[in-house]
């Protein structure tokens, strides 16, 4: 049972790089969300993808662009890296995205660890 | 002020302890509400959703109080696999969830 799968789990990236972090899940759930975690500061919401096909902006949304490649992967990518994102980046899927199905919860991966120098 | 207000601990208890965390939220137009469990370098997973009755699952028992916007989470008789940091979280429309900071749990023999 995989579930949620990011990759990869760690990295680190100089200033200015760019790159792609991945995450599929196999559960054929409509929504996928991407988070960061900070010391302190909770997870927040980067974007999220309620269904195939559509893509909104989160919390902190600045300096990240997002694909929802299928219903299985969603991908986000730092076009140029800044020391400010170093973080533990979680990806998150659930079934609905819909009030109806409100108490759908979120099954996360187990993150990737991103350092920016 | 952040959306989900948490205690951040650390809670040190000894074994066989009851302890409680609250949780405040700022939004009245919050639509769900959920503990997660998080343990050290791994994902949050899901421990319990909470409902205005109140719901218990084994040792664990969640309150609501919408009036109030608090939520409770009471845990009897700790074991050492307590030790966890512990999320509320609230959703609002949209199954966009607002995660507080966590509250940390030490359970000590």
């Amino acid at each position: 049972n995989a579930g949620v799968t990011q990759t990869p789990k760690f990295q680190v990236l100089k200033t200015g790089q760019s790159m792609t972090l991945q995450c599929a899940q196999d559960m054929n759930h409509n929504s996928m969300y991407w988070y960061r975690q900070d010391p302190g500061m909770g997870l927040r919401l980067i974007y999220y993808s309620a269904s195939e096909g559509t893509t909104d902006k989160g919390e902190v949304p600045n300096g990240y662009n997002v694909s929802r490649l299928n219903k299985r992967e969603f991908s986000l990518r730092l076009e140029s890296a800044a020391p400010s994102q170093t973080s533990v980046y979680f990806c998150a899927s659930s079934e609905r995205g819909s009030a109806q199905y409100s108490n759908q919860p979120q099954h996360f991966g187990d993150g990737t660890r991103l350092s920016i120098l | 002020r952040k959306e989900v207000e948490q205690d951040p601990g650390p809670f040190n208890v000894p074994e066989g302890a009851t302890v409680a965390f609250n949780c405040t939220y700022s939004n009245s137009a919050s639509q769900s509400f959920f503990w997660y469990r998080q343990d050290c370098r791994k994902e949050p997973k899901l421990l319990m959703s909470v409902y205005s009755s109140g719901n218990e699952d084994g040792r664990f028992t969640a309150q609501l109080n919408r009036a109030s916007q608090y939520i409770s989470l009471l845990i009897r008789d700790s074991k050492l696999s307590d030790s966890a940091t512990y999320l509320c979280v609230v959703k609002r429309a949209g199954n966009m969830l607002t995660f507080g900071g966590g509250t940390r749990l030490m359970v000590k023999p």
